[in-house]
C-alpha cells in the first residue's frame, strides 16, 4: 500500500448534481495529482496541486475544480455532472511536482 | 505534446514463461521519464519500474526489466517467469519536463495480460 487514501470508494450521482472527492496524501508529500480513468481507457490528467496552488491542468472544463489544504490533502469537485463523467478517479501524491507519484485506490463515480 | 502508444490490447502467456509488453512514445522534451504501472481489477495503480531518458542502462526491478531503445522511442516491459498473480492491466506512462507536460503523467491505453497455468 502507498499510504494514499481516497474517499468515498464508490459514489452514485444523478446528472446535473455536484460531487466532491477527497484524497489524503502520503506523509511528507506536498503535491497531489488527479486523474480520470474511463472504463477500458488509460488515466487522463486532470490537474496537479503543489503547496496549495494549481500547478498544471489537463484538457478538462472549468466545472472540474480542486483544492489543496495546508496538510496537503486535496479535493476534486465536479459541478453539473454529465453521464461521461462516470469513471474511476485516481489521486496520486508525490514529494514534488516531478517526483514519483504514489496512487491511491481510486473513487468509482457513476452518473445516472 | 506527449503521446504513449501501446499496440497490444491483450496478451496471453503461460505461467513461468517470459512476456514482453510493447510501448512506444513521442515527445519533444529532451528530458523525460518512463514508467510502467500494473492495475489489477481492484483499480489501484501499482508502480513497477522507472527509466530516465538519460539513464544509460536499462532499468530492472526483480522480475521486471525495461528494454529502453531511445532512438526507436520504445520502452518495452519484460516480465520474466510469469506468475498467475501477474494477470492485470499494464500501463506505460511518460512524465515530461517542458511546458504543459511538466509534472503530469501521460498514459497509454493499456495492455491486458492473462497468465495461463
Amino acid at each position: 500500500e502507498t499510504g494514499v487514501t481516497q474517499s468515498p470508494t464508490h459514489l452514485i450521482k444523478t446528472r446535473g448534481q455536484q460531487v466532491t472527492l477527497r484524497c489524503s496524501s502520503q506523509s511528507g508529500h506536498n503535491t497531489v495529482s488527479w486523474y480520470q480513468q474511463a472504463l477500458g481507457q488509460g488515466p487522463q490528467f486532470i490537474f496537479q496541486y503543489y503547496r496549495e496552488e494549481e500547478n498544471g491542468r489537463g484538457n478538462f472544463p472549468p466545472r472540474f475544480s480542486g483544492l489543496q489544504f495546508p496538510n496537503y490533502s486535496s479535493e476534486l469537485n465536479v459541478n453539473a455532472l454529465e453521464l461521461d463523467d462516470s469513471a474511476l478517479y485516481l489521486c496520486a501524491s508525490s514529494l514534488g511536482p516531478r517526483e514519483r507519484q504514489y496512487f491511491g485506490p481510486g473513487t468509482r463515480l457513476t452518473v445516472t | 505534446a506527449q503521446k504513449i502508444t501501446q499496440t497490444q490490447p491483450g496478451m496471453f502467456v503461460q505461467e513461468k514463461e517470459a512476456v514482453t509488453l510493447d510501448c512506444t512514445y513521442d515527445t519533444s522534451d529532451q528530458s523525460y521519464g518512463l514508467f510502467w504501472y500494473k492495475q489489477p481489477s481492484s483499480g489501484e495503480m501499482i508502480f513497477l519500474i522507472y527509466q530516465g531518458s538519460y539513464d544509460e542502462q536499462n532499468a530492472t526491478e526483480g522480475r521486471y526489466s525495461l528494454n529502453f531503445q531511445k532512438a526507436r522511442k520504445s520502452a518495452n516491459l519484460v516480465i520474466s517467469a510469469s506468475q498467475l498473480g501477474d494477470s492485470a492491466m499494464y500501463f506505460c506512462a511518460m512524465r515530461g519536463t517542458g511546458g504543459t507536460s511538466y509534472g503530469k503523467l501521460t498514459f497509454g491505453q493499456g495492455t491486458i495480460l492473462t497468465v495461463h497455468p
